[in-house]
């Protein structure tokens, strides 16, 4: 499977700032994906990055607090704009890697550990 | 998102016993079903995926599917302390929706 990897893994912000978190991916993916998991929660997706296009926002995420950048197709950037102590969350890009008879299959980045003051 | 609902735990089971898991889903279009791992403070790892009614297994992992009932299961055989984790089922063709997870002990 693809090889994934985040920057910054983890991060202390004040409120009021933003953040952009990079997704790099050792080979070209179609589809990429990013996902807020907060504190002893599970895992939501916010978007889905597709290169060339704009993303696609699930219900109670907006590109104002989100936006996302997909360059090409082995990189994406999640910004958390205007951040307050609610968006306190891990952040994970994951991707969808297709081989054989597998297919939806994602994997994920390490997760970039958001805390906000 | 579609709402995926696992069975509560946490799940305490000995060493080398049989831990069950269970997930269920309301979406009776998606076609692609998924268990993860998660460690404490790591990223979700995907240990099965299942498409088609019936099991699945690989090595000491065992997946169940049931379309008609809306339900998907995973058996972990002969648990190891390396088991313990929260397990999350996924659901979903390529946007995935996950269940809150059920986080399982093995206790040596």
């Amino acid at each position: 499977s693809a090889v994934i990897s985040q920057k910054p893994s983890r991060d202390i912000c004040q409120r009021g700032t933003s953040l952009t978190i990079q997704c790099q991916v050792d080979s070209q993916v179609t589809m990429m994906f990013w996902y807020r998991q907060q504190p002893g929660q599970s895992l939501t997706l916010i978007a889905t990055a597709n290169q060339g296009s704009e993303a696609t926002y699930e219900s109670g995420f907006v590109i104002d607090k989100f936006p996302i950048s997909r360059p090409n197709l082995t990189f994406s950037t999640l910004t958390v704009s205007n951040m307050s102590p609610e968006d306190s969350s891990i952040y994970l890009c994951s991707v969808e890697d297709r081989e054989g008879n597998s297919y939806n299959e994602q994997f994920f980045g390490p997760g970039t550990r958001l805390t906000v003051l | 998102q579609k709402e995926v609902e696992q069975n509560s735990g946490p799940l305490s089971v000995p060493e080398g016993a049989i831990a069950s898991l269970n997930c269920t889903y309301s979406d009776r279009v998606s076609q692609s079903f998924f268990w993860y791992r998660q460690y404490s403070g790591k990223s979700p790892e995907l240990i099965m995926s299942i498409y088609s009614n019936g099991d699945k297994e690989d090595g000491r992992f065992t997946a169940q599917l049931n379309k008609a009932s809306q339900y998907v299961s995973l058996l972990i055989r002969d648990s190891q302390p390396s088991d313990s984790a929260t397990y999350l089922c996924a659901v979903g063709d390529y946007k995935l929706s996950f269940g809150a997870g059920t986080t399982v002990t093995v206790r040596a």
